[in-house]
């Protein structure tokens, strides 16, 4: 099975802040992945597939690049809402559709 | 709008059975494949198994293969799994999610999970 590795599991960051986050493929996976954003308590939400594509009616402060390996999802101006995990997935090889562990970004 | 809604999760004692559905609405259930993943308290997503839209294909995670059986209604827009010899492991919030499918190139084939249902939490224990 493909193994997902995220970088880092947590960090805090500010409000306008850039962040980016690292996820990183135990082989290559072309540009099969997503990645989802999930607040406490809720079901998580899907906001880029195909590595790079924003899903329809997330903000355009999220980006995402990558392909084979490795991949990166960036917040381009921190907003407090968007303080959450984020998770990566990939879908080239299945089973399983291997999650990372999660990136739990918060306040600083 | 799309919506999926899971119910039959709750406190079910180690080695017995459950088996948990998923309405969904708003979008033409038969044309998409279904996923279950779930997530233990405080821990991450962990991928759990997926059916085709016709119910043809079916995969499983290694943790509950043989186990665990996902299926569907076309009929009635639900799709269901069901959870034997139930584990303390297995204990999480179960969630239904929508396949995003790429068709472009004649085959069809996964690139993330759209829509999400709210959750259904299974507790394992004696």
């Amino acid at each position: 099975a493909i193994r997902m590795t995220q970088s880092p599991s947590s960090f805090s960051a500010s409000t306008g802040d850039r962040v980016t986050i690292t996820c990183r493929a135990s082989q290559g996976i072309s540009s099969y992945l997503a990645w989802y954003q999930q607040k406490p308590g809720k079901a998580p939400k899907l906001l880029i597939y195909a590595a790079s594509t924003l899903q329809s009616g997330v903000p355009s402060r999220f980006s995402g690049s990558g392909s084979g390996t490795d991949f990166t999802l960036t917040i381009s101006c921190l907003q407090s809402e968007d303080f959450a995990t984020y998770y990566c997935q990939q879908y080239y090889s299945y089973p399983p559709y291997t999650f990372g562990q999660g990136t739990k970004l918060e306040i600083k | 709008q799309v919506q999926l809604v899971e119910s039959g999760g709750g406190v079910v004692q180690p080695g017995r059975s459950l088996r948990l559905s998923c309405a969904a609405s708003g979008f033409t259930f038969s044309s998409y494949g279904m996923h279950w993943v779930r997530q233990a308290p405080g821990k991450g997503l962990e991928w759990v198994a997926v059916i085709s839209y016709d119910g043809s294909n079916k995969y499983y995670a290694d943790s509950v293969k043989g186990r665990f059986t996902i299926s569907r209604d076309n009929s009635k827009n639900t799709l269901y799994l069901q959870m034997n010899s139930l584990r303390a492991e297995d204990t999480a919030v179960y969630y239904c999610a929508k396949e995003l499918a790429d068709c472009s190139g004649g085959s069809c084939y996964s690139i993330g999970l759209d829509y999400w249902g709210q959750g259904t939490l299974v507790t394992v224990s004696s």
